[in-house]
């Protein structure tokens, strides 16, 4: 069993579109996250969710609007797609009270043209 | 804030030799050190943590790591580098157990020579 799903895996769409990057844990994870990983390979958080609960925005373009029905799911839904959103998009879960390491997914590679 | 720094953007050793990934971080409270390799059009997976306890943490691959709250240092160690380690090595930092951020260093590439 996949323990952090994303997906899909890839995703190439034109400038200006909207898309969604679905993601599951079934670890029973309280903090899922989003991170973006650029062509640097610099891994930078976008959100980061505790219970349903938005604690961690960085500083994201409000185009980037995550949504969590429940504790296992985590989507991000990205409008008016721009030429720099083109990077690898994983999400991750963890139980930070309990000391966990976070589980990433295996990546969703965006490409916008 | 917290922050991690990775000081090498390269590491390159012959198999057999030791391997040593360095990283330095900064938090307010207590550090909760996580180590993550990265192969090549995958995600990342766990090596090891340090969050309480011995300052040499074993873990997976036969990779260790030693804490030190004075240098705020968390190297990573492999005794005999493996091809197979090849690979990009990241470095990560949370502050302390109610900190929802988990803070990445810009990653190490790792080049293990037949």
């Amino acid at each position: 069993d996949t323990a952090v799903s994303q997906t899909p895996k890839y995703l190439v769409t034109q400038m200006g579109n909207d898309k969604s990057i679905k993601c599951e844990q079934n670890l029973g994870h309280d903090t899922m996250y989003w991170y973006k990983q650029d062509s640097k390979k610099f891994l930078k958080i976008m959100f980061s969710y505790n219970n349903k609960e938005l604690i961690i925005n960085e500083t994201v373009p409000n185009r980037f609007s995550p949504k969590s029905p429940d504790k296992a799911h985590l989507n991000l839904h990205i409008n008016s797609l721009e030429l720099g959103d083109s990077a690898v998009y994983f999400c991750a879960s963890s139980h930070p009270e309990r000391g966990t390491e976070a589980f990433f997914g295996q990546g969703t590679r965006l490409t916008v043209v | 804030a917290q922050s991690v720094a990775q000081p090498e953007d390269q590491v390159n050793v012959a198999e057999g030799n030791p391997l040593t990934v360095k990283c330095t971080y900064s938090v307010s409270g207590n550090p909760y050190l996580f180590w993550y390799v990265q192969y090549p059009n995958r995600g990342l997976q766990f090596l090891l943590k340090y969050i309480t306890g011995d300052n040499l943490v074993k873990g997976s691959y036969g990779f260790e790591a030693e804490f030190n709250k004075s240098q705020t240092s968390f190297h990573l160690k492999k005794p005999s580098a493996l091809v197979s380690d090849s690979a990009l090595y990241f470095c990560a930092v949370r502050d302390g157990r109610n900190d929802y951020k988990l803070s990445f260093g810009a990653g190490t590439t790792v080049t293990v020579r037949a």
